[in-house]
């Protein structure tokens, strides 16, 4: 039981090109979330899914496209990266909406 | 959507003190309220949460009060040792527009031997 992981690790990429991060829980939850951590503002949400072929937009989705095709997979789009997107990335997952989250270990990301 | 304010942004402690972190929220329907540890480098954790129907829990060391009224509640970390050193955040559930989490900025918290 793997939980929730996150690849890759760390990514530098230059303004302008794009890739995607993955997420992969194995615990079969329903709700699944991206977040952007930057210093002194806390954990924003980026996106969510709440089931398979679902998404939905959360605080901060400018910039961002996401899929849940697979109910255990959860993958963030940056189609066309800015600096303002440098920051650390982390998935997480619920069963339910008030049921603690299960995060992944995270992606840093540094877009040049 | 939910406004959460956490303070202060950062605690400094003695080994063997308390610790006491305070957040309040604007929406009068969140009804979950969880804390999360974060050490440095890893990923965030739960390590206790509350919900509106009660006003206080405990587990081991640590505590959170509610108070709905007020529209704040409190994470207590007692008899605190190196190891509770880490950022620490609280977040409230927003009962509408399909239940989000939302996060306070967090609280640096250090304790010194």
């Amino acid at each position: 039981n793997a939980g929730v992981t996150q690849t890759p690790k760390f990514r530098v990429l230059k303004t302008g090109q794009s890739m995607t991060l993955l997420c992969a829980q194995d615990m079969n939850h329903e709700y699944m979330y991206w977040y952007r951590q930057d210093p002194g503002m806390g954990l924003r949400l980026i996106h969510y899914s709440v089931g398979e072929g679902t998404t939905a937009k959360g605080e901060v989705p400018d910039g961002y496209n996401v899929s849940r095709l697979k109910k255990q997979n959860f993958l963030l789009g940056l189609e066309s990266a800015a600096p303002s997107q440098t920051s650390v990335y982390f998935c997480a997952s619920n069963n339910e909406v008030d049921s603690p989250l299960h995060f992944g270990n995270g992606t840093r990301l540094t877009v040049t | 959507g939910e406004n959460v304010e956490q303070h202060p942004s950062t605690l400094s402690v003695q080994e063997g003190d308390s610790a006491v972190i305070k957040c309040t929220y604007s929406d009068s329907a969140s009804n979950y309220f969880p804390w999360y540890k974060q050490e440095l480098g890893k990923r965030p954790q739960l390590i206790i949460d509350i919900r509106s129907n009660v006003g206080e829990k405990k587990d081991q060391r640590i505590a959170v009060t509610l108070n709905k009224t007020a529209k704040h509640f409190s994470l207590h970390i007692t008899e605190t040792q190196p190891e509770d050193s880490a950022v620490y955040f609280c977040a409230a559930l927003w009962l509408f527009n399909d239940y989000k989490l939302s996060f306070g900025a967090g609280t640096t918290v250090t304790v010194r031997a």
